[in-house]
């Protein structure tokens, strides 16, 4: 049973670009969330996608956008890079109908922004 | 607002008991959980507890709760030094649209043999 993977695993990018980072969900989860973790910080709630829909979404600007696709793996982009936007990305997934809200996360993605 | 606090550090000898603490803030927070990041991984579920509980025991640990305090506590029994990492303490906000973490900012657990 595959657990949540995350690709690329790292990524350098210049201010000023765009970034796609993608996430499939561990099986039988259909529900994603991604998180950004700043270095030596926890993790922050970005948004939370259901059903191809965004449910809930934490203090990000809407320069950082999602998709969740059919098959429940989403993308989370990120515009307009600034230097600040360096950070661990963290992709959870849970199963919208389980009470327990367990998420499960992935291994995460390093971005780096110069 | 919203905002979870636990200890930076913890130093403890191998075969010692561990004890992290944290406090959260929102009372309609129906589970608590405790999550490990090893470094350079992502986050691994240890643990979590319902809110209408005072302990919950998994193995070598135990998650105390104390919901007047908004308190929770994590002990490990016999701390190994694989247990070194840095471990998370989350609630889960009442919330109909959806089901965000709040996480503290993490306790780095040093075992020493």
């Amino acid at each position: 049973d595959a657990g949540v993977t995350q690709s690329p695993t790292h990524l350098i990018k210049t201010r000023g670009q765009q970034v796609t980072l993608r996430c499939s969900p561990k099986s039988g989860h259909d529900t994603v969330s991604w998180y950004q973790q700043a270095l030596g910080q926890g993790p922050q709630f970005i948004f939370q996608y259901y059903e191809e829909e965004e449910r809930q979404r934490g203090n990000f600007p809407d320069r950082f956008s999602g998709h969740q696709f059919p098959n429940y793996s989403s993308e989370l982009n990120v515009n307009a890079l600034l230097l600040g936007d360096s950070a661990l990305y963290l992709c959870a997934s849970s199963f919208y109908g389980r009470v327990t809200y367990e998420q499960y996360f992935g291994p995460g993605t390093r971005l780096t922004v110069t | 607002g919203e905002d979870v606090e636990q200890s930076l550090f913890l130093s403890v000898r191998e075969g010692d008991s561990s004890v992290i603490n944290c406090t959260y803030t929102d009372s309609s927070s129906t589970y608590l959980y405790w999550y490990k990041q090893e470094p350079g991984a992502g986050l691994q579920l240890l643990t979590y507890i319902f809110s209408n509980m005072d302990m919950k025991q998994d193995q070598r640990l135990t998650v105390l709760l104390n919901k007047k305090d908004k308190h929770l506590s994590l002990r490990i029994a016999d701390t190994q030094t694989g247990d070194s990492a840095i471990y998370f303490c989350a609630e889960s906000p009442l919330n109909q649209a959806g089901t965000a973490l709040i996480f503290g900012k993490g306790t780095t657990l040093s075992v020493s043999s």
